[in-house]
């Protein structure tokens, strides 16, 4: 069974600190991760996956396969950054569904 | 990446009738999903869709309750069922993107359905 624990329901930041999201996850084969984000009154949408290795908005998420973990982190919190961040998981070659945590509201503080 | 439009984006409905819910993408996809976000609470996906062959449940749902109709690779309909309170929640669609392209997937903006 594939499984994404998000421990935090809430982070709450100040403007221009360092952010942490955190997520393991359980599977048996080899897993997509990803994270996605719901700003207010807007359709969730994916902020940015382990594959491609990018940096979104100022975020990263190195998959530690050790760890079987997928944090999410931006060095300076910015007011915008304020929203609902979800995990996910699916496994590799497509055609899999996607596994979702139980989300952590992010709050950035003036 | 693909664009979704679901509809309706919100509706309250009498306890006992049912809903359907429609998802047009914007190009070709095999396999369409539907999730329910009940409130406060996770994405919880309810089905797999694929054009041609019926749909895939997850542990909990059944067809009779979800009816789900895949009429063609751009379209889709998820309809709940002689629905109770419970029932209230935010219903989305999702669609598979071009994995080499780095798109992930894609949802829809969400059915917000309330059952009185």
């Amino acid at each position: 069974a594939q499984r994404v624990t998000q421990p935090e329901k809430l982070l709450s930041v100040f403007k221009g600190a360092p952010v942490e999201l955190k997520c393991n996850y359980s599977y048996s084969g080899s897993p997509e991760l990803f994270w996605y984000v719901q700003y207010s009154r807007q359709r969730l949408q994916l902020l940015l996956r382990h594959i491609s290795r990018e940096s979104i908005k100022g975020f990263t998420a190195d998959l530690n396969k050790g760890e079987t973990s997928f944090h999410l982190k931006k060095p300076f919190a910015q007011e915008e950054d304020s929203a609902m961040y979800y995990c996910a998981l699916t496994g590799t070659g497509g055609g899999n569904k996607l596994t979702f945590g139980t989300g952590t509201q992010l709050k950035v503080e003036l | 990446s693909a664009v979704i439009s679901q509809k309706p984006s919100r509706d309250i409905c009498q306890r006992g009738t049912s809903l359907t819910i429609q998802c047009q993408v914007d190009s070709q996809v095999t396999m369409m999903f539907w999730y329910r976000q009940q409130p406060g609470q996770s994405l919880t996906l309810i089905a797999t869709a694929n054009q041609g062959s019926e749909a895939t449940y997850e542990s909990g749902f059944v067809i009779d309750k979800f009816p789900i109709s895949r009429p063609n690779l751009t379209f889709s309909t998820l309809t709940v069922s002689n629905m109770s309170p419970e029932d209230s929640s935010i219903y989305l669609c999702s669609v598979e993107g071009d994995r080499e392209g780095g798109y992930g997937y894609t949802f829809g903006s969400g059915t917000r359905l309330t059952v009185v």
